[in-house]
């Protein structure tokens, strides 16, 4: 099984739907984060949950919203985006939150807003 | 003020050359880690070794090397005999310790692109 699972793979979406990211990790970690990849930009942290807990939001707007269950899933949900939002969408899990820690990531979700 | 500078955006060798990737990065604490990741075509960030500031011995890993300068600010990577499966983008990232309970971002590079051609 692989480590860091994402789904799906691409997704192509109008400004007005409504969709959501999944996430899903096997390794045992307690800690799970998503970024976002746009071309010529360094990685950004967008959210961090600890133990099913947030624990950061790095001033993402309202139109993403996250969801952690538990410790093994996360979502990204989208409405209402912009074309500006189209980027890799990367998810990752570490196996508690401490930056000194490696992380694990999956192979991502490459979103277009059209 | 964190900062990672990757200088080579892009670079391209023929198959079984050595090639080096930059790495310099910027930070005031005395207690960091360094990362280095690889970014194949399928697009997941896969890890490859972590250093901390007090561990300034190179590593060797296979036909991976990394050599640690704290003298520099630098964390280099060298891949010896390159192969095409090495084509990939690679990410240097730095993280400070920071205080108790005080997570700290990760600080990322903006990559460099390896094209290793038969």
């Amino acid at each position: 099984e692989t480590g860091v699972t994402q789904t799906p793979r691409h997704l192509v979406m109008g400004m007005t739907n409504k969709k959501s990211l999944k996430c899903e990790q096997h390794l045992g970690h307690n800690a799970m984060y998503w970024y976002k990849q746009s071309a010529k930009k360094p990685l950004e942290l967008m959210f961090v949950y600890n133990f099913k807990e947030q624990t950061e939001n790095n001033s993402v707007p309202s139109r993403f919203s996250p969801e952690c269950p538990n410790s093994s899933h996360l979502f990204l949900h989208l409405h209402t985006l912009q074309p500006e939002d189209s980027a890799l969408y990367l998810c990752a899990s570490s196996q508690i939150q401490s930056f000194s820690y490696e992380q694990y990531f999956g192979p991502g979700t490459r979103l277009t807003v059209t | 003020a964190q900062k990672v500078t990757q200088a080579q955006t892009e670079i391209s060798v023929v198959e079984k050359e050595d090639v080096t990737l930059d790495c310099v990065y910027e930070t005031r604490d005395t207690t960091y880690y360094l990362f280095w990741y690889k970014q194949p075509p399928s697009g997941e960030l896969v890890f490859l070794i972590r250093r901390n500031s007090f561990d300034e011995q190179n590593e060797i890993s296979g036909r991976y090397s990394w050599n640690f300068q704290k003298s520099t600010s630098s964390f280099n990577f060298t891949i010896t005999a390159s192969q095409v499966v090495d084509s990939a983008v690679y990410f240097c990232a730095l993280s400070e310790a920071g205080t108790a309970g005080n997570n700290r971002k990760l600080i990322w590079g903006l990559g460099t692109s390896l094209a290793v051609n038969p």
